[in-house]
């Protein structure tokens, strides 16, 4: 079974441009969640997305959206890029059937911001 | 809020020798997870347990999910090179989001 696949694995971007970046889960799993991850303040979660819907979101501002699609695959998108939004960004998906369940992570999309 | 405290910060290994690294937290959980990092590539997760006082293990690694429910424990027996990266704890919260410790960086003595 393939696991997460995250595209792209790098990009680089300058303040204030936005930035679009794509999660496949697992194959069956129909949760998807996103991580922010910094040296500073480690994995952090910004938000999860079940059947099209987001269904939990973390402290981040609303530059930082998604969706998902009727495939489950989802999208994060950030608007006005600034410099402290360098991250991995992470993906993780789980069959979503029951709350706390196992998340599987993809190899993430290293962002750096200039 | 939540926070999970997660010792050593980093550690050097030679190889053979066993390890050990252990993850608090101020609140209960019903899951403790423990993920390893390498470089550049997300988390890939080694054990889940699900049950307080829960001894489960994968390999060499063999983890534990204390009574409290509120710590668990990750021991690596006979290391080897390849046992380098970074291990994280993660709890989730009951919305289901994950919560992670800062991890435990583990290096090969020089």
């Amino acid at each position: 079974k393939a696991g997460v696949t995250q595209t792209p694995r790098y990009l680089i971007k300058t303040r204030g441009q936005q930035v679009t970046l794509s999660c496949s889960p697992i194959s069956g799993h129909r949760s998807v969640s996103w991580y922010q991850q910094t040296p500073g303040q480690g994995l952090q979660f910004l938000f999860e997305y079940f059947s099209e819907t987001q269904r939990n979101k973390g402290n981040f501002p609303g530059r930082f959206s998604g969706r998902q699609f009727s495939n489950s695959r989802s999208e994060m998108n950030v608007s006005t890029l600034e410099l402290g939004d360098s991250a991995l960004y992470l993906c993780a998906s789980s069959l979503g059937q029951v709350r706390q369940e196992t998340q599987y992570f993809g190899p993430g999309t290293r962002l750096l911001v200039l | 809020g939540q926070q999970l405290n997660q010792s050593p910060q980093s550690m050097f290994i030679q190889e053979g020798e066993d390890v050990s690294m252990n993850c608090t937290s101020s609140s209960i959980f019903n899951t403790w997870l423990w993920y390893k990092q390498d470089p550049g590539e997300g988390p890939v997760l080694l054990i889940a347990l699900y049950k307080a006082g829960e001894l489960t293990s994968n390999g060499r690694l063999t983890a534990q999910f204390g009574i409290t429910r509120k710590d668990s424990f990750l021991n690596i027996s006979a290391s080897i090179p390849s046992d380098v990266g970074i291990y994280f704890c993660a709890g989730p919260r009951s919305q289901g989001n994950l919560i992670f410790g800062k991890g435990t960086k583990l290096s090969v003595k020089p």
